[in-house]
């Protein structure tokens, strides 16, 4: 069976560090991958999506940037956070099994607080 | 224009009774795609049910059904016979295009309390 991974599960950075959260894929080959935000008490937000190894697409401007240097590996970064980069941040995958069934299923989150 | 609506912010149910939780979507594609998510105060978004707009039938998954109905262009989810564990945020979201889209859209979601 599938399984996601996503780590760290919680995270506080102060402005201006650094950030780099990783989320792999277990039980399947070439997933779609996507990476979204969910500010507290709303919606989920896509910040970047890929259909392959080093193919990023970006959904949302922002300092925030994605890397796929495996097939099952993605990889959310920032130079430098933000306070408005605070949120929960969701790993996803999906495999596209005909017209319109690709289920995306996710990872259990990383809370990150930015002070 | 929002892609999904759902007009519930919260709602309230007594256990074991049925819940309906409404959804509105709007495209003009003709093939999309529906999902229902739970996410529990732990965070984890937990996949629920689909709908295709090709099926004709409602889907159908334990205590979840999806009230489909296409010429409305709404999605509801009803759980029957609610339990505590029911108790969450649960979010409609969309799928649009064929089978290389990509853009997955998610409603604002609606809380859910089951009441003992």
């Amino acid at each position: 069976s599938q399984t996601i991974h996503q780590w760290p599960a919680t995270l506080v950075q102060p402005v201006g560090s650094p950030l780099s959260l990783e989320c792999t894929v277990e039980g399947t080959s070439n997933p779609n991958l996507y990476w979204y935000r969910q500010a507290a008490g709303r919606g989920l937000q896509l910040l970047f999506y890929s259909v392959g190894i080093g193919q990023i697409s970006s959904e949302v401007p922002q300092n925030l940037s994605a890397s796929r240097p495996q097939d099952r590996q993605f990889i959310l970064s920032s130079k430098k956070l933000l306070l408005s980069d605070s949120g929960f941040y969701l790993c996803a995958w999906s495999v596209a099994l005909g017209m319109g069934t690709d289920t995306q299923y996710f990872g259990p989150g990383t809370r990150l607080t930015v002070l | 224009a929002q892609k999904i609506t759902q007009t519930q912010p919260g709602m309230f149910v007594q256990e074991k009774e049925a819940v309906t939780l409404d959804c509105t979507y709007d495209t003009s594609d003709q093939s999309y795609g529906l999902f229902w998510y739970k996410q529990p105060s732990s965070g984890e978004m937990i996949f629920l049910i689909y709908q295709g707009s090709y099926d004709e039938q409602n889907a159908t998954e334990g205590r979840y059904s999806l009230n489909f109905q296409k010429a409305r262009k709404s999605a509801n989810l009803v759980i029957s016979a609610s339990q505590l564990g029911d108790s969450a945020m649960y979010f409609c979201a969309m799928r649009e295009g064929g089978n290389y889209g990509q853009n997955f859209v998610f409603g604002p979601g609606t809380r859910l309390s089951v009441l003992p």
